[in-house]
């Protein structure tokens, strides 16, 4: 089974620190991506790579920035977390062309 | 813009009464309309994936299928435990991300 692995199910940061959001997957895909997911609004895309140091912005880059030194592994960083970045974060990849992604299963990020 | 709508927001069934679940989209190319599963504090689960207007697929009690402008998940004789948020995403020809809906809040009560 696909397995795509965040480093921390909850993080409780402090305002203006600076913040990494760990993923791991373990299936050679090529695309991963960064979603965070907020009551009524859904899931919103950050950013997403298709190459390792390759990467491309999403719908809500403003704030984030990605790493992808190696191709398992997708990095997301807050480079001066504020409040408004309080949210449920979800890491996702998949192999090229039209195949699912697959998920981690989140991590709940409080800014406080 | 892509645009995927989902709905009702809400809904609530007794077990074993079915019902269906829409999503309406707007895409510039469809490559693949995909459907999950969101269990309430984890990642989304995968369910299926329809490619081209009047294909279905099923799996236990859901059944996807398809149009040129929308998709419908039809539960039939819903249990208690198929509880859980389904979310619909389009995936277009000219790009690689997922863009999702807001999802249906599903809860089956006994």
């Amino acid at each position: 089974d696909v397995k795509v692995t965040q480093s921390s199910r909850y993080l409780v940061k402090r305002t203006g620190e600076k913040v990494f959001l760990e993923c791991v997957q373990d299936m050679d895909h090529e695309n991963m991506f960064w979603y965070r997911q907020d009551p009524g609004l859904g899931l919103r895309l950050i950013y997403f790579s298709y190459d390792v140091k390759m990467k491309e912005k999403g719908d809500i880059p403003e704030g984030y920035s990605v790493s992808r030194e190696k191709k398992e592994r997708f990095s997301l960083i807050l480079e001066s977390a504020s409040t408004n970045q309080t949210s449920m974060y979800l890491c996702a990849s998949t192999t090229g062309g039209s195949t699912e992604a697959f998920f981690g299963q989140g991590t709940r990020l409080t800014v406080v | 813009e892509d645009q995927v709508t989902q709905s009702p927001e809400a809904l609530r069934l007794q077990e074993g009464e079915s019902s269906s679940l829409n999503c309406s989209y707007t895409v510039s190319g469809l490559r693949g309309l995909f459907w999950y599963r969101q269990d309430p504090g984890k990642g989304p689960e995968f369910l299926f994936t329809l490619y081209s207007a009047g294909e279905e697929k099923e799996k236990e009690r859901l059944k996807a299928t398809l149009t040129k402008k929308e998709s419908f998940l039809h539960i039939t004789a819903p249990k208690p435990e198929d509880s859980a948020t389904y979310l619909c995403a389009v995936q277009a020809n000219s790009g690689y991300a997922l863009n999702f809906g807001k999802g249906t809040s599903l809860l089956v009560t006994p």
